[in-house]
C-alpha cells in the first residue's frame, strides 16, 4: 500500500512564509500532486510534481525529493484567504495511478 | 456545465434506507473518481471509471457500495442499508485523461451524506 504523512495543522501570520510538509512510501512513484480546500469546498489543483526540484507558480512552490520520499508546499505572502487545508497527493504503479491522498494540513492564516 | 456537478449537495437518511448520489462530469473526460472524506480524515478512494468500466473497483467498503456509469459521462454511486458509519461527504472528480499521466482530477462540491 502507499503511506502517506503531513502535518495536521498549522498557523501562521498574514505576510508571512509557510512550509507544508509531505512524507510519502509508495511502489512505483509516479507523480505528487498538492491541492487546495476550503471548508465546504471543492478540493482544487495547486501544482505537479514529477521530477526532483522546486516548481514556482506565483506565491506558491512545490519542492520534490524522489530519493527522499518528501514534499513541500511553500506559500509566501500569506493572505487570509489561504486559510485552508491542503492536500498531498501521490500517484504510484503500486496503486493504478490513481491519486492517494494523505489526511491534509490545516492552515489558519491570522492577523 | 463548466465543471463536476453533483447531486443532491445534502442528504439525511434514515439508518437502512438506500441513497442514490449523482455525479456529471465535465464534458469529455474520460476518468472519473468516487472517494469518500469523513471528519479529520483524507480522500478514501472508492472507485475509479474509465468510460463506463470500472478498472478499480478496490475501495469500495462493502458489498452494499455500488456504482455505475453510462453514456462515459453521468455516474451514479449508490449506498443500500446505510449505516451510521457510512456518514461523509462524498466527492467526484472527473479528469480529461487516465490516472498517472501528469492529469489533475477536477472535484465536484461533493454530496454531504448525514445517516441518523
Amino acid at each position: 500500500g502507499q503511506n502517506i504523512d503531513q502535518p495536521t495543522e498549522m498557523t501562521a501570520t498574514e505576510g508571512a512564509i509557510v512550509q507544508i510538509n509531505c512524507t510519502y512510501q509508495t511502489s512505483g512513484f509516479n507523480g505528487l500532486f498538492w491541492y487546495q480546500q476550503h471548508a465546504g469546498e471543492a478540493p482544487t489543483f495547486l501544482s505537479y510534481n514529477v521530477l526532483d526540484g522546486l516548481e514556482e507558480k506565483g506565491r506558491f512552490s512545490s519542492f520534490l525529493s524522489r530519493s527522499k520520499g518528501y514534499s513541500y508546499l511553500l506559500l509566501k505572502e500569506l493572505q487570509m484567504k489561504d486559510s485552508a487545508s491542503y492536500l498531498c497527493a501521490v500517484t504510484a504503479s503500486g496503486g493504478s495511478y490513481i491519486p492517494t491522498f494523505g489526511r491534509g494540513t490545516s492552515l489558519i492564516v491570522h492577523p | 456545465g463548466a465543471g463536476v456537478s453533483q447531486s443532491p449537495s445534502n442528504k439525511v437518511t434514515e439508518k437502512g434506507k438506500d441513497v442514490e448520489l449523482r455525479c456529471d462530469p465535465i464534458s469529455g473526460h474520460t476518468a472519473l473518481y468516487w472517494y469518500r472524506q469523513s471528519l479529520g480524515q483524507g480522500l478514501e478512494f472508492l472507485i475509479y471509471f474509465q468510460g463506463n468500466s470500472a478498472p478499480d473497483k478496490s475501495g469500495l467498503p462493502s458489498d452494499r457500495f455500488s456504482a455505475e456509469r453510462t453514456g462515459g459521462s453521468v455516474s451514479t454511486l449508490t449506498i443500500q442499508r446505510t449505516q451510521q458509519e457510512d456518514s461523509a461527504v462524498y466527492l467526484c472528480a472527473s479528469s480529461p485523461r487516465p490516472p498517472g499521466l501528469n492529469t489533475e482530477a477536477f472535484f465536484g462540491q461533493g454530496t454531504r451524506l448525514t445517516v441518523v
